[in-house]
């Protein structure tokens, strides 16, 4: 696609709960990354995919933080059993990936906006 | 250790005044790049350039231009004649060639007074 999509746009949940955010990455882009903004703060790394390699999950803040990716496409978050501490917005951003020694640029999802009742 | 510093928080300008919005960084890395993204009220994050560290010429691009220093780990981005489309959320980002992490600074809030 032109950009990164994100889905859904907003969610609202309740505590306990469990939710499932999507994020489909730009065509060809090997790398995609998942940051957590909370309200008035900055991005906050949760997790990294690179083709087929191990993940890099180093940002995951508790067990109940998970993603998965299939191949180079579609990727989903999902956080069981929801805190209030989790209301935030979650971005999804893809790069071309790791190459000749860097990191590409990034580009950006619209985020999913979390709230957590 | 890597990290990205933005120490102004907020700054508000008038419509038409300069302004630069500060960004100091810290890499063990002797390649590294820098970015600026641009996070308007809308939220989704707009990618403004990228500076790998052997590059230290100043760019201009419009009434935007960006400062990189490396001998003060500096990389400051100047808005020229503000206006209220300005106003935004800027976040300057780290990345090297040690990880695959971008480091982002708490970004800085700009409003644009018309």
């Amino acid at each position: 696609g032109a950009g990164v999509s994100q889905s859904p746009s907003n969610k609202v949940t309740e505590k306990g709960k469990d939710v499932e955010l999507r994020c489909d990455p730009i065509s060809g882009h090997t790398a995609l990354y998942w940051y957590r903004q909370r309200l008035g703060q900055g991005l906050e790394f949760l997790i990294y995919f690179q083709g087929n390699s191990a993940p890099d999950k180093s940002g995951l803040p508790s067990d109940r933080f998970s993603a998965e990716r299939t191949g180079e496409s579609v990727s989903t978050l999902t956080i069981q059993r929801t805190q209030q501490e989790d209301s935030a917005v979650y971005l999804c951003a893809s790069s071309l990936g790791f190459l000749a020694g860097h990191t590409d640029t990034q580009y950006f999802g619209p985020g999913t906006r979390l709230t957590v009742l | 250790a890597q990290k990205v510093t933005q120490a102004q928080t907020e700054i508000s300008v008038v419509e038409k005044e300069d302004v630069t919005l500060d960004c100091v960084y810290e890499t063990r890395d002797t390649t590294y790049y820098l970015f600026w993204y641009k996070q308007p009220p809308s939220g989704e994050l707009v990618f403004l350039i990228r500076r790998n560290s052997f590059d230290e010429q100043n760019e201009i691009s419009g009434r935007y231009s960006w400062n990189f220093q490396k001998s003060t780990s500096s990389f400051n981005f100047t808005i020229t004649a503000s206006q209220v489309v300005d106003s935004a959320v800027y976040f300057c980002a780290l990345s090297g060639t040690t990880g695959n992490q971008f480091y982002f600074g708490t970004g800085t809030s700009l409003t644009v007074i018309p």
